[in-house]
C-alpha cells in the first residue's frame, strides 16, 4: 500500500528557516498536503500543492515538491515561537479511500 | 458554517462499555471519514463513506462500526470497547478532489 515517510523531530532556531522533508510511494498521487496540530488541537491544513506543480509559496511558507523523487518539503521561513507544532505530510489519490498520512514531524523552537 | 462538529471532546469508558462518537458537518460534503491518532503512529483512517449510505472499511476498522443515514453525519460506534481503543479520534469531510477539513478531536480513554 501507500507509504508516507518524515522524520520525528526537527529542531531549528528561532528566526532560521525550518525545512520539514517527506518522502511517499504512490506515484498516483493527485494533491500533496501539510497539516499543521497545535497541542491538543485538530489538524489544520496549512497548504497543499497539486502534482502537475514544482512549487507553491504563500508568505513564509514554500512548498517543493520533486515528483520524480516523490519528495515533498515545506520551508518556513523566518520560524517562529508559534510555529511549533507536529507538521504532518499527507497525499491522496483524488479518489475516495482517503489520504495516507506521515506520522507527523515535531517542530521544536529554539530561542 | 460550523464546518465539522465532533462530540464528546473527552470520553472515559471502561472495557466492554459501548457508546457513539458523533460527527457532523453543514458543508455538504459527500466524503466523511474517521481517523484515529495514536503516539508515534500518525494518523490511520478507520473507515469512511463516499456518501448516503454508502461506508467503507479503512486501514483499522475492526472493533469499529459506521453508518451514513444522511450526508451531514458519519457516526462511529465502539460496540465493545478495548483498552487498545483508547486513542484520539478525528472525523473528516472534503468534496471529492478537494482538501480534507478536520473536526476538532475526541480524546478516549479505555480503561
Amino acid at each position: 500500500g501507500e507509504d508516507v515517510e518524515q522524520s520525528l523531530f526537527l529542531s531549528v532556531r528561532e528566526g532560521d528557516s525550518s525545512v520539514i522533508n517527506c518522502t511517499y510511494t504512490d506515484s498516483s498521487s493527485t494533491y500533496l498536503y501539510w497539516y499543521k496540530q497545535e497541542p491538543g488541537a485538530g489538524l489544520q491544513l496549512l497548504t497543499y500543492i497539486f502534482s502537475n506543480m514544482d512549487m507553491k509559496q504563500d508568505q513564509r511558507l514554500t512548498v517543493l515538491l520533486n515528483k520524480k523523487d516523490k519528495h515533498l518539503s515545506l520551508r518556513i521561513a523566518d520560524t517562529q515561537t508559534g510555529d511549533s507544532a507536529i507538521y504532518f505530510c499527507a497525499e491522496s489519490g483524488g479518489g475516495a479511500d482517503g489520504l495516507t498520512f506521515g506520522k507527523g514531524t515535531h517542530l521544536i523552537i529554539q530561542p | 458554517n460550523a464546518g465539522v462538529t465532533q462530540t464528546p471532546k473527552f470520553q472515559v469508558l471502561k472495557t466492554g462499555q459501548s457508546m457513539t462518537l458523533q460527527c457532523a458537518q453543514d458543508m455538504n460534503h459527500e466524503y466523511m471519514s474517521w481517523y484515529r491518532q495514536d503516539p508515534g503512529m500518525g494518523l490511520r483512517l478507520i473507515h469512511y463513506s463516499v456518501g448516503a449510505g454508502i461506508t467503507d472499511q479503512g486501514e483499522v476498522p475492526n472493533g469499529y462500526n459506521v453508518s451514513r443515514s444522511t450526508t451531514e453525519d458519519f457516526p462511529l460506534r465502539l460496540l465493545s470497547a478495548a483498552p487498545s481503543q483508547t486513542s484520539v479520534y478525528f472525523c473528516a469531510s472534503r468534496r471529492t478532489n478537494e482538501k480534507l477539513f478536520f473536526g476538532s478531536g475526541t480524546q478516549l480513554s479505555v480503561l
